[in-house]
């Protein structure tokens, strides 16, 4: 089974540009979380959508920050435009909804890293 | 809502030796609570979960952690450290609504 595929790997920019990160998650994951990882610290949610729906998104910042899941499978996100702040690891990950009050298990992939200058 | 500290943002050990890694949490509601691992350059690697059942919970790469409410603590364990054990270890509690916090992190590292 193929695991969460993200791209591009690496991305650097000049401050100001705009950047966008791709996320497919593994097959008949319902569940797709956009995370962000400062250096030094652990993830903390950006996004999080069950199917095309965005259910979660209270820490995205909307004045820059913006994604995207229209089929309910592969995802976007954006920044636009980017500060030198934004320099981070962008993780995406997507868990099988099992019903009920249960943590489903969140399977990540390797993660963007982005160098913004 | 729920967090997580994690003790020590560094841990050092010889190969062979214990391996503690800390974590308390905090929750409103009966939490789950995860240990995950990330390699450089890599995405995190899920080591344990406990859910309900059973507080000993035993997960890959001979890693295991205790969960105790009393204590409210989560502690990662392994009898004898490999130098394939460094890396980075995210301990995680989630209230069962994929609201799911990580801590900080604590580094590994494993002397020859």
């Amino acid at each position: 089974e193929a695991g969460v595929v993200q791209s591009p790997r690496y991305k650097i920019i000049e401050k100001k540009q705009p950047v966008a990160f791709w996320c497919n998650p593994i097959s008949g994951h319902n569940t797709l979380y956009w995370y962000r990882q400062n250096l030094g610290q652990g993830p903390e949610l950006l996004i999080r959508y069950e199917n095309e729906e965005a259910v979660d998104d209270s820490q995205l910042p909307k004045d820059r920050f913006s994604a995207e899941r229209l089929k309910g499978v592969d995802s976007t996100l954006k920044i636009q435009p980017a500060e030198l702040g934004d320099s981070a690891v962008y993780l995406c990950a997507s868990s099988k909804r099992q019903g009920g009050r249960f943590q489903e298990t969140q399977y990540f992939g390797p993660g963007t890293r982005l160098l913004v200058l | 809502a729920q967090s997580v500290t994690q003790l020590g943002s560094h841990v050092s050990v010889s190969e062979g030796a214990l391996v503690l890694l800390r974590c308390n949490y905090s929750s409103s509601v009966p939490p789950y609570l995860f240990w995950y691992v990330q390699y450089p350059n890599q995405g995190l690697q899920l080591l344990l979960k406990y859910t309900t059942g059973a507080t000993l919970v035993k997960g890959i790469n001979g890693f295991e952690a205790e969960f105790k409410k009393s204590e409210t603590s989560f502690h990662l364990t392994k009898p004898s450290a490999h130098m394939s054990d460094a890396a980075e270890y995210f301990c995680a509690v989630s209230d069962g609504n994929n609201d799911m916090r990580f801590g900080a992190g604590t580094r590994l590292t494993v002397k020859p």
